[in-house]
């Protein structure tokens, strides 16, 4: 179990740029997550797949976000047209059906 | 009033003494209920879960469970300094541990 893993750790952009980053869940782990945290705040979910499927996307997530999971293993977070108010950490978190999600150390993202 | 909340902090609790941490949910149907320790730029870590009314105890943590109340606890006896720390409560949506619903978190102190 070598934990979820999140690439890159820090991210600097200038507004306006894309990003993507990656993230690659414990082995068997068949669910994915995102969410984001801003400071002073618990984390807010984002979306989430089971396998390959995308089940929900938060009605909070603009258009500019997607998330991929293409083979049901690793899973891309991409954000197009980068703003201010993406600034934060984006956490990706994996879990076994029906159990406790674990966190990986996230994606700190700054945009310029 | 939001989903999920915790109580107002910062907490800080003297080296050995028991720290006391609240949280409220609005959803009557909620079955199961997490904690998350986060320390200062790391990921949260799954500390504790409860299921069912009552108190569960794992070392010097013990979660309290009022359903009726719609409302769970998180102690903590003994407290350490490296239990300082922002504790996360967080409640899952349905009964297929889908995405979290984040409290805001409580920064807890613990001086010597």
């Amino acid at each position: 179990d070598t934990g979820v893993s999140q690439d890159p750790r820090h991210k600097i952009t200038k507004r306006g740029q894309n990003v993507t980053f990656r993230c690659d869940p414990i082995s068997e782990h068949n669910r994915l997550y995102w969410y984001r945290q801003t400071l002073g705040q618990g984390p807010e979910f984002l979306t989430y797949f089971q396998n390959e499927a995308q089940l929900e996307k938060s009605r909070l997530l603009s258009d500019r976000f997607s998330a991929e999971r293409p083979k049901g293993s690793f899973s891309t977070l991409e954000i197009q047209r980068t703003e201010q108010g993406d600034s934060a950490m984006y956490l990706c978190a994996s879990s076994p059906s029906n159990q406790p999600q674990h966190f990986g150390d996230g994606t700190r993202l700054s945009i310029l | 009033q939001k989903e999920v909340e915790q109580n107002s902090g910062p907490l800080s609790v003297p080296e050995g003494a028991i720290a006391s941490l609240n949280c409220t949910y609005s959803d009557r149907g909620s079955q199961s209920f997490f904690w998350y320790r986060q320390y200062s730029g790391k990921s949260p870590e799954l500390i504790m879960f409860i299921y069912s009314n009552g108190d569960k105890e794992d070392g010097r943590f013990t979660a309290q469970l009022n359903k009726a109340s719609q409302y769970v606890s998180l102690l903590i006896r003994d407290s350490q300094p490296s239990d300082s720390a922002t504790y996360l409560c967080a409640v899952p949506s349905g009964t297929s541990y889908g995405k979290l619903t984040f409290g805001q978190g409580t920064i807890l102190t613990v001086h010597p």
